[in-house]
């Protein structure tokens, strides 16, 4: 249980155009998602914060206006890269925090996804 | 500002060999700490979380503890196998306006020789 995809797992793209990346989860209802970016070597950093329905709270230095995020549903986020530029190759996960509690399934613990590896060109 | 340190940034060890691995937080009011396992280009797999009122969790090889008033954690794995090889992350949980905020450390990289 608890599983999370991500789609696609790897994508490479022309500088200027955007691309979208779906996080959902399969067999549960998550009301937050959650998006994070790892470049080489170092540590996942969050970008941004999303609620079911509501607008997403961006970290610190994230642009909003560029990582564009719709949780349109308890069980699928997108984060959309506008103008994509070569800085912002990277590799992308999305977790997902569950609906309430059921047996041993914590509302506090994020299921992570697979990851989307970006490369802009 | 909560910062994860995680030391040494990598280990090799040979087969058989029990290990530790160390993270510190500057922080201490966090709401949990988790370790995670990343293979390469892969995402997490969580391996134990403990909350801030325990001091350890246990699953098969693994036991990790907790020291919270020092900024603390250890990740222990008995008998190492090459399975084993991955990247090891440590995060800390912190509760933020409902939600939970996860900071990561940069990982500690294992290789596990036969």
């Amino acid at each position: 249980g608890a599983v999370v995809s991500q789609h696609p797992s790897r994508v490479i793209c022309k500088s200027g155009t955007s691309v979208k990346i779906e996080c959902r989860s399969l067999d549960f209802q998550a009301t937050t998602m959650f998006w994070y970016r790892q470049f080489p070597k170092q540590s996942l950093m969050l970008m941004a914060t999303s609620n079911e329905g509501s607008k997403a709270t961006y970290e610190q230095g994230v642009e909003k206006d560029k990582f564009l995020i719709n949780h349109a549903s308890l069980t699928l986020s997108t984060l959309t890269v506008t103008s994509a530029h070569p800085e912002d190759s990277s590799f992308y996960i999305c977790s997902a925090s569950i609906a309430g509690t059921s047996g041993i399934w914590s509302p506090e613990t994020q299921y992570f996804g697979p990851g989307t590896r970006l490369l802009v060109l | 500002k909560q910062e994860v340190t995680q030391i040494p940034a990598a280990l090799s060890v040979p087969e058989g060999e029990n290990l530790v691995l160390n993270c510190s937080f500057t922080d201490s009011a966090i709401y949990n700490l988790q370790w995670f396992r990343q293979d390469p280009g892969k995402g997490l797999t969580s391996l134990l979380l403990i909350q801030s009122s325990q001091r350890e969790q246990t699953s098969g090889r693994l036991n990790a503890s907790l020291d919270k008033s020092s900024g603390r954690s250890t990740l222990y794995i008995a008998a190492s196998q090459p399975g084993d090889s991955a990247t090891y992350l440590c995060a800390v949980g912190l509760s933020q306006g409902g939600s939970e905020k996860l900071v990561f450390g940069k990982g500690t990289k294992l290789t596990v020789n036969p």
